[in-house]
């Protein structure tokens, strides 16, 4: 079967920076997306890792270790706004999304 | 450029009866996904679509679940008779080629009742 874990909460401080794990066991692995969601509304696309290393957008960056099953999204000068899910997926042959279940994170003062 | 649009943004209807959601897809991206977010629940996979072709639809739950995309540009996904465990939120989703980014619409929130 295929399955993604990551952990459900995170809270941290404004300024500081967390790291969201997540492990996954797939057939047919192409590729490890993460997206954040504010509110339950739309998915939006963060990165995406296809190959091992790390990716860096501004404050977001995020790793992949495909030998491991192993990836996270590194979220660094955290603001309130960053307060939201952040789902990994993996992408396979058909290029269907799986998701994990979400990892809510709280930004405070 | 547009995103992803869906419609209804929230639909309540009663157990049996028939409810239509609809997705227009960013122009110009030939492949169109729905997902959906039961209570509780990962984001899970429905079927996909290249222009006007189901391309996987392993992820759709039954027979009642019918997804149209004629002519290879907005999306419908009926939903006859409707269930109480049909709640939850439906997403949309396009990327322009089978391996690009996937875009979501903001969803429809559909309650069975």
């Amino acid at each position: 079967g295929q399955s993604l874990e990551q952990p459900s909460e995170v809270t941290a401080v404004e300024g500081a920076i967390v790291q969201i794990n997540c492990t996954y066991q797939t057939s047919g692995f192409y590729g490890l997306s993460w997206y954040q969601q504010h509110d339950g509304g739309a998915p939006t696309f963060l990165s995406y890792n296809a190959l091992d290393g790390l990716e860096e957008t501004g404050r977001f960056s995020s790793f992949l270790s495909r030998s491991d099953s192993y990836g996270y999204l590194l979220l660094q000068e955290l603001q309130m706004k960053d307060s939201a899910s952040y789902f990994c997926a993996v992408s396979g042959a058909t290029n269907k999304l799986i998701f994990g279940t979400g990892t809510l994170l709280a930004v405070q003062p | 450029e547009a995103g992803v649009t869906q419609f209804p943004s929230h639909s309540v209807i009663e157990k049996g009866q028939t409810v239509t959601l609809r997705c227009d897809p960013i122009s110009g991206h030939d492949n169109l996904y729905w997902y959906r977010r039961v209570m509780g629940k990962e984001i899970k996979f429905l079927l996909h679509f290249v222009k006007e072709s189901k391309q996987d639809e392993s992820g759709m739950p039954n027979n009642r679940f019918l997804a149209e995309r004629t002519g290879g540009t907005y999306s419908t996904l009926k939903v006859q008779p409707a269930e109480l465990e049909d709640s939850g939120v439906y997403f949309c989703a396009s990327s322009r080629g089978v391996r690009e980014t996937q875009y979501f619409g903001p969803g429809t929130r559909l309650l069975v009742l």
